[in-house]
């Protein structure tokens, strides 16, 4: 089956820049969505198809894919992103696989 | 704007099936389909499965084939996933969230999640 992997934490201070990666093989050849989760909420879509953001995203957020890692990048990183980060991707062995999720404090 | 509302939190016994529900609105329910996700706690998200609420086409995970079924009702604009044969290992939050189709497609939309315990 596929896997990604993600860094357990990635810890950043406010006005700084966060960047969480996903390996997997070859994951430059599928389309990565990435969702943030904060404490006791249901995830929220913040980067799709590598580089899209959906409406209502600030353009503080940021991805790109290429090779064996996916990068989602958070620019002037703000209290209100500490959260649970996860990449996902669709792989026609298995099905839709999120990524082990990387929990990014706001020190 | 679209929404997806579930069902309340449950608490089963083991062996016990739960059914959740998922109603939708603001957009065309009949040409999307509705995927499931489950969140144990303290762990990370899983897949379960999907169901198109076009053409019923579905596909479920192999860790939960055999003990799932998810369903549509395009009259109420409503996705249902009854899960069976519960075990402690069930106990999560379960997510619905709306999907374009299948393949490579986002999670857009997000239900608010329901809590299922599964406890003697």
């Amino acid at each position: 089956s596929y896997v990604l992997t993600q860094p357990p934490s990635v810890s950043v201070a406010p006005g700084q820049t966060a960047r969480i990666t996903c390996g997997g093989n070859n994951i430059g050849s599928k389309s990565v969505h990435w969702y943030q989760q904060k404490p006791g909420q249901a995830p929220v879509l913040v980067i799709y198809s590598d580089t899209d953001r959906p409406s209502g995203i600030p353009e503080r957020f940021s991805g790109s894919n290429s090779g064996n890692t996916a990068t989602l990048t958070i620019s002037r990183v703000e209290a209100g992103d500490e959260a649970d980060y996860y990449c996902q991707v669709w792989d026609d062995n298995s099905d839709y696989v999120f990524g082990t999720g990387t929990k990014v404090p706001v020190l | 704007q679209v929404q997806l509302v579930q069902s309340g939190a449950e608490v089963k016994k083991p062996g016990a099936s739960v059914k959740v529900s998922c109603k939708a609105s603001g957009y065309n329910f009949n040409i999307y389909a509705i995927t499931w996700v489950r969140q144990a706690p303290g762990q990370g998200l899983e897949w379960m499965g999907w169901v198109s609420a076009y053409n019923a086409n579905r596909d479920y995970a192999q860790k939960v084939q055999g003990r799932l079924t998810m369903t549509t009702d395009t009259y109420t604009s409503t996705a249902y996933m009854e899960l069976g044969s519960l075990t402690s290992d069930d106990t999560a939050v379960y997510y619905c969230a709306r999907l374009a189709g299948s393949g490579s497609h986002p999670f857009d939309y997000w239900g608010q999640g329901t809590l299922i315990t599964v406890s003697s």
